[in-house]
């Protein structure tokens, strides 16, 4: 199994700040997965995030309100840009098992509530 | 991805046998069915995914329909630590990210 490690696990930010939060696998994995779960709704994909390329958009997501970074294999970076309150979500990073890709592994999650 | 449709919310008795069913009628012949589920203020954990033939792991059994247009997740006793989000999820087994329905939301009654 991965162990996915992720900071801060909450916040509270003023609108029109930025929240980086910070996604740390105990593995080297090639590829890591950015998703939000609004409140009381289901998890949405954000973002696949490959080291060494620009991350790839799901439909609806921009890389402006939502830039990733990738520096290692291990790592990954979301920002959270320019914050209103309708970003108030738990934000996910997963990984999948690198043999076979049959399973996924997430963190704990950060909840972010913008004020 | 092809879709999946589940109950929105069930209710069981602790220590009973709890059968979660899923509808994918349009599941492709390449498309795994895979189980997670969220316990309350945690990530998503897998519990079990198959193909075609029925599976059995430590956390539960997976029935897979002949025409592999529904399944079944069967959880054999359940415990309070099983109320949680179930959520049956069609995946083509690349190295892709997940794409997540509604869910059911399992109650567990002592």
């Amino acid at each position: 199994s991965a162990v996915i490690s992720q900071k801060p696990s909450r916040d509270i930010c003023q609108r029109g700040t930025s929240l980086t939060i910070q996604c740390q696998v105990d593995s080297q994995v090639t590829m890591m997965f950015w998703y939000r779960q609004q409140p009381g709704q289901s998890l949405t994909l954000i973002a696949t995030a490959n080291q060494g390329s620009e991350a790839t958009y799901e439909s609806g997501f921009v890389i402006d309100k939502f830039p990733i970074s990738r520096p290692n294999l291990t790592f990954s970076t979301l920002t959270v840009s320019n914050m209103s309150p309708e970003d108030s979500s738990i934000y996910l990073c997963s990984v999948n098992r690198e043999v076979g890709n049959t399973e996924a592994f997430f963190g704990q999650g950060t909840r972010l509530t913008v004020v | 991805d092809a879709k999946t449709t589940q109950p929105n919310s069930m209710e069981s008795n602790e220590e009973e046998p709890v059968h979660l069913p899923c509808n994918h009628s349009t599941i492709s012949g390449t498309d795994y069915i895979h189980w997670y589920r969220q316990l309350p203020s945690q990530g998503p954990e897998y519990v079990i995914h198959g193909l075609t033939s029925n599976v059995n792991n430590r956390m539960a059994s997976l029935a897979i329909a002949e025409d592999r247009k529904s399944s079944t997740l069967i959880l054999h006793r359940a415990t309070l630590r099983d109320a949680a989000v179930y959520y049956c999820i069609l995946s083509g087994g690349g190295a892709d990210g997940l794409t997540f329905g509604k869910g059911t939301h399992l109650i567990i009654q002592p």
